[in-house]
């Protein structure tokens, strides 16, 4: 069955940079994307952006552009979402999600809490 | 961007009801369209999908209905494990937008 097992909780000063991972099983991981979603407490859901595990291609969102990389590692079947010059109001549950044009979404990893606080 | 007005914001209803959820896009996104029931501190979890179609697995007391830019996520007969707080998310266009969410609460 299809899984995506995400690296633990983190905790961050501002200014910092955290780096999620999330661990794909259960299908040929080149064959989807992932996406990043982020859930600040109480609050709804972010997309963040989207990596291809096929050619490494990514779409960002626009506020997020030039703080955030996305990267894989098709030799695991990991990805990699990478946070930069954090603030407190990047704190928040970050998820990962298989992703594709004809099947959004479907799957996604148990989440990641970072909290960012001096 | 497309802009996902979703509502009620909550909602309060008792185990039995018949609710439903409705979610408004700011431009026209064919079929292209989710629904998502999210519990504390669990990920998401897709019910539908392409606006109509049911999520293996998923009871049949889900429906979710609509194209173009009104989509309805109903429940027939709220059970115990349904309150929860459920999300709609278009993917038609960059970026992918949720709706605002809507807290479904027992009376």
């Amino acid at each position: 069955q299809v899984q995506l097992v995400q690296s633990g909780a983190e905790v961050k000063k501002p200014g910092a940079s955290v780096k999620v991972s999330c661990k794909a099983s259960g299908y040929t991981f080149t064959s989807y994307g992932i996406s990043w979603v982020r859930q600040a407490p109480g609050q709804g859901l972010e997309w963040m952006g989207w990596i291809s595990a096929y050619n490494g291609n990514t779409n960002y969102a626009q506020k997020l552009q030039g703080r955030v990389t996305m990267t894989t590692d098709t030799s695991t079947s990991t990805a990699y979402m990478e946070l930069r010059s954090l603030r407190s109001d990047d704190t928040a549950v970050y998820y990962c999600a298989r992703d594709s044009y004809l099947e959004p979404f479907p799957y996604w990893g148990q989440g990641t809490l970072v909290t960012v606080s001096s | 961007d497309i802009q996902m007005t979703q509502s009620p914001s909550s909602l309060s209803a008792s185990v039995g009801d018949r609710v439903t959820i409705t979610c408004r896009a700011s431009q026209g996104i064919r079929n292209d369209l989710g629904w998502y029931q999210q519990k504390p501190g669990k990920a998401p979890k897709r019910l539908i999908y392409a606006a109509s179609s049911l999520q293996s697995g998923v009871p049949s007391r889900f429906s979710g209905s609509g194209s173009g830019t009104e989509f309805t996520l109903t429940i027939s007969s709220l059970q115990p494990e349904d309150f929860a707080t459920y999300y709609c998310l278009q993917h038609n266009s960059y970026p992918p937008t949720f709706g605002q969410g809507t807290r479904l609460e027992i009376k």
